[in-house]
């Protein structure tokens, strides 16, 4: 069965810092991934996405995302975060079914 | 920027009342969703739909439901609505299939439900 696991509940960092969070997923075949960013209140927005080819893939907002087949992982990375990154990130896995199965997010704080 | 429209963004409604969550998408899914959140927490699956006339049950049990008459329509309604239901709804659509659009799900900005 496809699953989507994000160790981190929460991530504090300062502004400026470089920013990792982590997405374990699992699936027999290479599925499609995605990482989306939830504001409060708002609804969800996609920072980026892989299907296949290239393993690191670019996003909106200056993040990037590596996926590792080895590790059954794809994190989010951004190497200086800004106080509008905080918010709440989720990852996201459809398999052959289309199925999205979505992480249970990890909540970013940013220190000024 | 997707197109995917909720209403209302916020409701606050006294209990037994009956409520219709509007979703409209323009961008022509054959599939759409609803998810219901609560602050904080992980997305659920209440409902899907694969197109027209199409209705399924998500993930998670919830006493809504929900019709696809249109297309770009897919209203969720609550009949007799309880503080149980105090949630955030997020309604979504994707293609149905096609690697060109690469199956992106795409969300509204949400409905905040309250019911006192």
């Amino acid at each position: 069965a496809q699953s989507v696991t994000q160790p981190d509940i929460h991530i504090t960092v300062s502004e400026g810092a470089s920013l990792e969070l982590r997405c374990n997923y699992s699936y027999g075949a290479t599925p499609y991934l995605f990482w989306y960013v939830q504001s409060p209140g708002q609804g969800l927005q996609l920072l980026l996405k892989y299907f296949s080819g290239d393993t690191l893939v670019q996003g909106i907002k200056g993040f990037e995302a590596e996926f590792k087949r080895s590790q059954s992982s794809f994190n989010l990375r951004k190497p200086s975060v800004h106080w509008s990154d905080a918010a709440e990130y989720f990852c996201a896995v459809v398999g052959g079914t289309y199925k999205y199965i979505f992480g249970t997010g990890t909540r970013l704080k940013v220190l000024a | 920027e997707a197109d995917i429209y909720q209403t209302p963004r916020y409701l606050v409604i006294g209990t037994g009342k009956k409520i219709t969550l509007e979703c409209s998408q323009t961008m022509g899914h054959d599939k759409m969703y609803w998810y219901q959140q609560d602050p904080g927490m992980e997305l659920h699956l209440i409902h899907y739909s694969y197109g027209v006339n199409s209705t399924e049950k998500g993930d998670l049990s919830s006493e809504s439901t929900v019709s696809r008459i249109r297309t770009e329509h897919f209203p969720l309604t609550l009949e007799s609505a309880r503080p149980s239901h105090t949630s955030q709804y997020l309604c979504a659509s994707s293609p149905l299939l096609g690697e060109a659009a690469g199956n992106t799900i795409y969300f509204g900005e949400g409905s905040w439900l309250t019911v006192v």
